[in-house]
């Protein structure tokens, strides 16, 4: 398997809402990243999770909580979300051995919220 | 702070035609530099990389060239298609650093 799946593909949430993001990889990576991307925008990194634990938080607000249950898992819970916060969301893996190991893109999970 | 800067924004060409978008990087210890190539709704895709050990990669129509002293490298895309019609990103990162550096993008339109 050679693919980094996320689902779910589109997401709507109201600002009061708990929603859920999740990312899978069964390519043996041990690096696994959390990107926000707006229209027309590079990708942004949020958060960089390497052998399961968290090795960066690039000052994302705590309405973003990140969790890798274990190595080939990675989830993004989000609370209490504004509507700046829409974007599409983009899970990442890589080997894990340095940040210069090539990153495979998920497809993404395209989130509005109202 | 560690910087790349991408021209231009927007290309058009012709389909046949070359296409050529180049990126500057600030940090010169930067020494991997992968493309990605983005299509509308869909996610970005490594099409080629390069490592700062080679001046140049190519594979069928797409090669990138390094040039460190400079800090600069190039993507160049020969007898652009349709289907080539997409937002590319170059990048930079390197050993021991702790995130990948963005391009802002080259949105490319190839006329058929």
């Amino acid at each position: 398997d050679t693919e980094v799946t996320q689902t779910p593909k589109h997401l709507v949430m109201g600002m009061t809402n708990k929603k859920s993001l999740k990312c899978e990889q069964h390519m043996g990576h041990r690096a696994m990243y959390w990107y926000k991307q707006k229209a027309k925008k590079p990708p942004e990194l949020m958060f960089v999770y390497s052998y399961e634990k968290l090795s960066i938080n690039e000052s994302v607000p705590s309405r973003f909580s990140p969790e890798c249950p274990n190595s080939s898992l990675l989830n993004l819970h989000l609370h209490a979300l504004q509507p700046e916060d829409s974007a599409l969301y983009l899970c990442a893996s890589s080997q894990g051995l340095d940040i210069t190991d090539t990153q495979y893109f998920g497809p993404g999970t395209r989130l509005t919220v109202l | 702070g560690e910087n790349v800067e991408q021209h231009p924004s927007t290309l058009s060409v012709q389909e046949g035609d070359s296409a050529v978008i180049k990126c500057t990087y600030s940090d010169s210890a930067s020494n991997y530099f992968p493309w990605y190539k983005q299509e509308l709704g869909k996610r970005p895709q490594l099409i080629i990389d390069i490592r700062s050990n080679v001046g140049e990669k190519k594979d069928q129509r797409i090669a990138v060239t390094l040039n460190k002293t400079a800090k600069h490298f190039s993507l160049h895309i020969t007898e652009t298609q349709p289907e080539d019609s997409a937002v590319y990103f170059c990048a930079a990162s390197k050993t021991g650093g702790f995130k990948t550096i963005f391009g802002a993008g080259t949105r490319l339109f190839v006329k058929a």
